[in-house]
């Protein structure tokens, strides 16, 4: 199994753009999660979805977040509009019956 | 409010001493707790659970001690190595190893050879 791959690696883009994040969970994980992490609050959880359902998206900071999972084999997290703020590694985790998460290589954004 | 604390940013030691990486929670409804480990450009990967009927779970070097009273637990690292230089995440959750992790901020281990 290839794990949970995220696209982009790296994002940089300027203040006020759109940015879109992807994940592509493991086949058969029915579970999926968004984290942001940064230095002063750590790994944070955004949301998560069960069977591609949003189930707690309280974490989710401004409106300017959304988060899809339109199948169980995709997910996107979108900013929109972003600010410097937003800066962070942003990491997707699926997890299955066993209950152990598997995280994906994170995308570094970087808003300017 | 932070329900899970790791209050030491980072942590230096020498090769092959032991690594004692601390963590506590406010929540008494955890009953599953875990460390994972975090190189630079990697996302986390798991080390080791515990539950919370048990108070030490131990695996090859690594080993978790839990102290509910205190709502306390400890990361030992014995022999350490220069490959256990990372960043560890203390994360913890209820309903078992199915319920949701909620993780600290991480502690980043240096081990000096």
């Amino acid at each position: 199994d290839a794990g949970v791959i995220q696209s982009p690696r790296h994002e940089v883009t300027e203040m006020g753009q759109e940015v879109t994040l992807r994940c592509k969970p493991i086949s058969g994980h029915n579970s999926l999660f968004w984290y942001r992490q940064t230095m002063m609050r750590g790994l944070e959880l955004l949301i998560y979805f069960n069977n591609n359902v949003p189930i707690d998206d309280s974490g989710m900071p401004e409106d300017r977040f959304s988060a899809k999972m339109p199948n169980a084999s995709f997910s996107t997290l979108k900013i929109q509009p972003s600010e410097p703020r937003d800066s962070a590694v942003y990491f997707c985790a699926s997890r299955g019956t066993g209950g152990r998460y598997t995280f994906g290589s994170g995308t570094r954004l970087t808003v300017v | 409010d932070q329900q899970v604390k790791q209050n030491s940013p980072s942590l230096s030691v020498q090769e092959g001493r032991i690594s004692i990486l601390n963590c506590d929670y406010t929540n008494s409804m955890f009953d599953y707790f875990l460390w994972y480990k975090k190189y630079p450009a990697e996302g986390p990967t798991f080390l080791i659970s515990i539950s919370s009927i048990k108070d030490k779970n131990e695996d090859g070097r690594f080993t978790v001690f839990l102290n509910k009273s205190a709502k306390h637990l400890s990361l030992h690292i014995v022999p350490s190595q220069p490959g256990d230089s990372a960043v560890y995440f203390c994360a913890a959750s209820y309903g078992g190893s199915q319920g949701n992790l909620i993780f600290g901020k991480g502690t980043k281990l240096s081990v000096k050879p």
